[in-house]
């Protein structure tokens, strides 16, 4: 049981670069989210997922997209990467919304952007 | 939307110590209140949470406490150890996502001296 799995765990970009990062769960999961974690800042909602082919916008959205088109995948898309998305980047899945039961996330993915 | 503050942002203790982190919401609606710790390199992972209808919730060296008046709620650990030593969060249900989804305060580097 592998929980949630990430990948890449590291990846550097150029200005303007596009890439996708993916993440899989192996729960059963309903619930999918995607957060970035920046120093001093906790972590920061980008985007979020109710169940498969449904997505909407967290806290900041802006210059990611997302797609739920499988149940237990959830992938984060950078169309044109920008040095402020340098960030360490979080999935996690919940059986129920996350506002009243457990989160369980995936060990991260790191991207700095030049 | 919810905006949850997180005091201190590191925290030093010698071991046996105890260690208290507190957390302040805005949202007086939220019901939910759990506590993650990260260690160096991984995921967050729940470690206690509290819901409304109690004021307080003990497991082992831990305990959440949780005041609705003053709208605050505290993690203790007590007797620290060096595997203690890493990042907590606290969080609170994000009612711009419908509760779907977690705020997170920005955290606090607990750091356990032998």
């Amino acid at each position: 049981n592998a929980g949630v799995t990430q990948t890449p765990k590291f990846r550097v970009l150029k200005t303007g670069q596009s890439m996708t990062l993916l993440c899989a769960q192996d729960m059963n999961h309903e619930y999918m989210y995607w957060y970035r974690q920046d120093p001093g800042m906790g972590l920061r909602l980008i985007h979020y997922s109710v169940g498969e082919g449904t997505t909407a916008k967290g806290e900041v959205p802006d210059g990611y997209n997302v797609s739920r088109l499988k149940k237990q995948n959830f992938l984060l898309g950078l169309e044109s990467a920008a040095p402020s998305q340098t960030s360490v980047y979080f999935c996690a899945s919940s059986y129920n919304r996350a506002g009243t039961g457990e989160l369980f996330f995936g060990e991260g993915s790191r991207l700095t952007v030049l | 939307g919810e905006n949850v503050e997180q005091h201190p942002s590191t925290l030093s203790v010698q071991e046996g110590d105890s260690a208290v982190i507190k957390c302040t919401y805005s949202d007086s609606a939220s019901n939910y209140f759990p506590w993650y710790k990260q260690e160096l390199g991984k995921g967050p992972q729940l470690i206690i949470d509290i819901r409304s209808n109690v004021g307080e919730k003990k497991d082992q060296r831990i305990a959440v406490t949780l005041n609705k008046t003053a709208k605050h709620f505290s993690l203790h650990i007590t007797e620290t150890q060096p595997e203690d030593s890493a990042v907590y969060f606290c969080a609170a249900p994000e009612g711009d996502t419908g509760r779907r989804a977690l705020t997170f305060g920005s955290g606090t580097r607990l750091q356990v001296q032998p």
